[in-house]
């Protein structure tokens, strides 16, 4: 089992609509969630952190964490072609001293016209 | 200069060379990391530097050698590197239980 899951996608929505990525992980003692965006030829930006239960907002951009389920998601209000990229899932754990991160192979969308 | 940088941007050398993968971090941070994203794999976190202290050797093959000489440069040295090797290299940093940001990456080539 792999130990963060995501679809790789693609992920394909028209532009102005709510996309919705998922992904799911392995080890219950995670603390820590991130979401990074990451554009074709380029280097994974980070875009949302989460730590609690429940939904965080920014902009047009909402995480939601259920650690019951071991399951965190990142909602994209209004999507614009620009948001097209791959979006990688990251968690973190108890091991490596609280600074590993464990990535996702990413989901890719595609924002479409 | 501002966030995380990392020089060369782009390399490439044959299999008998010697090269360093250069980063330095300007967000006043204490951990350093290197990551390898190859194509279709998630990122793999390769070594953890912890004021200046390697705290994380993910089974990385010994042809690949870090260097942190202080809290804000982190060095790769590279030698008698495989095709495989080629993927890009990723630099990142943070405080310690807080979100790591990440340079541009080296795009390595392996001949």
């Amino acid at each position: 089992q792999k130990e963060v899951e995501q679809n790789s996608g693609p992920l394909s929505v028209p532009e102005g609509a709510i996309a919705s990525l998922n992904c799911t992980y392995s080890d219950r003692g995670s603390q820590s969630f991130f979401w990074y965006r990451q554009y074709s030829g380029k280097s994974p930006e980070l875009i949302m952190s989460i730590y609690s239960n429940g939904d965080k907002e920014d902009g047009r951009f909402t995480a939601q964490l259920n650690k019951a389920s071991q399951y965190v998601s990142l909602l994209i209000r209004d999507s614009q072609p620009s948001d097209s990229a791959t979006y990688l899932c990251a968690v973190r754990g108890i091991t490596g001293g609280g600074n590993k991160l464990t990535f996702g192979t990413g989901t890719q969308l595609k924002v479409e016209l | 200069e501002t966030g995380v940088t990392q020089t060369p941007r782009h390399l490439v050398m044959g299999m008998t060379n010697k090269k360093s993968l250069k980063c330095e971090q300007h967000l006043g941070h204490n951990a350093m990391y290197w990551y390898k994203q190859s194509a279709k794999k998630p990122l793999e976190l390769m070594f953890v530097y912890s004021l200046e202290e390697r705290v994380e050797n993910n089974s990385v093959p010994s042809r690949f050698s870090p260097e942190c000489p202080n809290s804000s440069h982190l060095f790769l040295h590279l030698h008698t590197l495989q095709p495989e090797d080629s993927a890009l290299y990723l630099c990142a940093s943070s405080d310690p239980y807080n979100e790591q940001f990440f340079g541009p990456g080296t795009r390595l080539t392996v001949l």
